[in-house]
């Protein structure tokens, strides 16, 4: 599976949107990218995912490049409760087989 | 919709001892669940993959004797630490994927269990 880079940590004011980039540059044509974040001491929250086109859902909308080499995971109206470490995942779909690799991820704050 | 359970929330126990771990798909049919174990500041590491009905896959370096997997329904999955020691303490998460579209492409996670192991 293809590897991304995230921003260690990132801070956002409350009520602004907060943009979280990702890069994967090896990402091959078949691999998802996917993000899901974990707040303090909880399993991980699935988000959102994507293949080539932009996908917007309830919690946040997903941006990705016509290259497919990056991608920007955007929360529209930033909460306190959106703090947490925020994790882009490519993904091959095999067979039985949907192995996620997590990286360190972004710290994200959110300040009142 | 896609609720993912884990008991206990949280465990204590004496060294030597075995602490046996349940993940639950509460309201879909998991096909496959997975079993994590993130160490403090650390990432989630991938321990092993279970399919209903046969035996799990262990990632390099995960020792099958000590940590037991078993899927015996397309609802529960259950991870047994088998003479459990100090440096097991971890908070062990488990994920499941099931059969439907949305299913099939996600994996859903549980809230986690963190062990103490003294």
């Amino acid at each position: 599976d293809a590897k991304t880079t995230q921003p260690t940590s990132m801070d956002c004011a409350e009520g602004r949107a907060a943009n979280l980039p990702c890069n994967h540059s090896t990402i091959s044509g078949n691999e998802y990218v996917y993000w899901y974040r974990q707040i303090h001491s909880q399993g991980p929250q699935y988000i959102i995912h994507g293949l080539k086109n932009n996908e917007t859902n309830e919690m946040a909308s997903l941006i990705i490049t016509e290259d497919r080499k990056s991608s920007t995971l955007i929360l529209p109206h930033a909460t306190l409760r959106d703090t947490a470490v925020y994790y882009c995942i490519v993904r091959v779909a095999l067979q039985g087989a949907q192995k996620l690799v997590f990286g360190q991820g972004t710290r994200l704050t959110i300040n009142p | 919709g896609a609720v993912v359970s884990q008991h206990p929330s949280r465990v204590i126990c004496k060294s030597g001892t075995s602490v046996k771990i349940e993940c639950r798909s509460l309201d879909f049919q998991a096909t496959t669940m997975f079993w994590y174990r993130q160490f403090p500041k650390q990432s989630l590491m991938l321990m092993a993959t279970s399919n209903e009905g046969s035996k799990a896959t262990y990632e390099q370096g995960v020792e099958k004797d000590k940590f037991l997997i078993n899927h015996a329904s397309l609802t529960l999955s259950t991870l047994t630490v088998t003479s459990a020691h100090p440096e097991d303490s971890s908070f062990y998460i488990c994920s499941a994927t099931g059969l439907a579209p949305l299913m099939w492409e996600t994996q859903y996670f549980g809230p986690g269990t963190r062990l103490l192991v003294l």
